[in-house]
């Protein structure tokens, strides 16, 4: 049972523009929202994350803007780059579990020159 | 410092043997998680240990079992390996119990491919 969902599966964005993917999640336990960025052949490198008590948190170029009544989030990166391309994956966590992450299924982007 | 690293970077094995990962963790870090993802799926818990003791477990059977060392160094062993188990294990570490005040830090993974 997926306990984050992501969409799209796939984005293809020009050179310059805004990528947006988005996260849906159902558990209210959840208090923990890491975004992660992985290349071919590596592992997953992270890229910002958030707590529910804030609505927005911004680093450079990345974004996470978060609704928790509609218990939804979602990454904005700005000016995308062609070094962008790579696939992205939201996740969360409880205290309970320990932290363990529930990972969504990713979004490759595809940022073109 | 230095960060995860895993050994080796790829296996391949055949159905109904075992096989024995290796994850050294990042330089202060003494907890590790193992993830297992699947080709184009994100990563799967699979268990976590802090201070050798495993504390959260994934929907993972018996046959997948770990170990943490004193220097924080972690093994994941997987028993009678089925088709379904080929994919991409990762190691993460970080510091203190869960990810709550130190973010995970994900090695580059061992690609397991059973046939």
């Amino acid at each position: 049972q997926q306990q984050v969902k992501q969409s799209p599966q796939s984005l293809i964005v020009q050179k310059g523009g805004i990528s947006i993917i988005n996260c849906a999640y159902e558990n209210t336990a959840f208090d923990y929202f890491p975004w992660y960025q992985q290349f071919p052949g590596k592992g997953p490198a992270l890229l910002i994350a958030i707590r529910p008590d804030v609505s927005e948190k911004k680093e450079g170029r990345f974004t996470i803007s978060f609704n928790k009544s509609a218990k939804q989030f979602s990454l904005h990166i700005m000016d995308s780059q062609p070094g962008d391309s790579a696939t992205y994956f939201c996740a969360a966590s409880t205290p309970n579990s320990g932290y363990a992450l529930n990972f969504g299924k990713g979004t490759s982007l595809l940022v073109t020159p | 410092e230095t960060g995860v690293t895993q050994s080796p970077t790829h296996l391949i094995k055949t159905r109904g043997q075992q096989v024995t990962l290796r994850c050294s963790s990042q330089s202060g870090h003494n907890t590790v998680s193992w993830y297992q993802q699947a080709l184009g799926q994100g990563p799967q818990f699979i268990f976590q240990y802090y201070r050798e003791e495993e504390n959260g477990r994934g929907n993972f059977p018996p046959r997948f079992s770990g170990l943490q060392f004193p220097n924080y160094s972690s093994e994941l062993n997987v028993n009678a390996l089925e088709l379904d188990d080929s994919a991409l294990y990762l190691c993460a570490s970080s510091a203190g119990q869960g990810v709550g005040n130190s973010p995970l830090h994900f090695g580059n993974g061992t690609r397991l491919t059973v046939t």
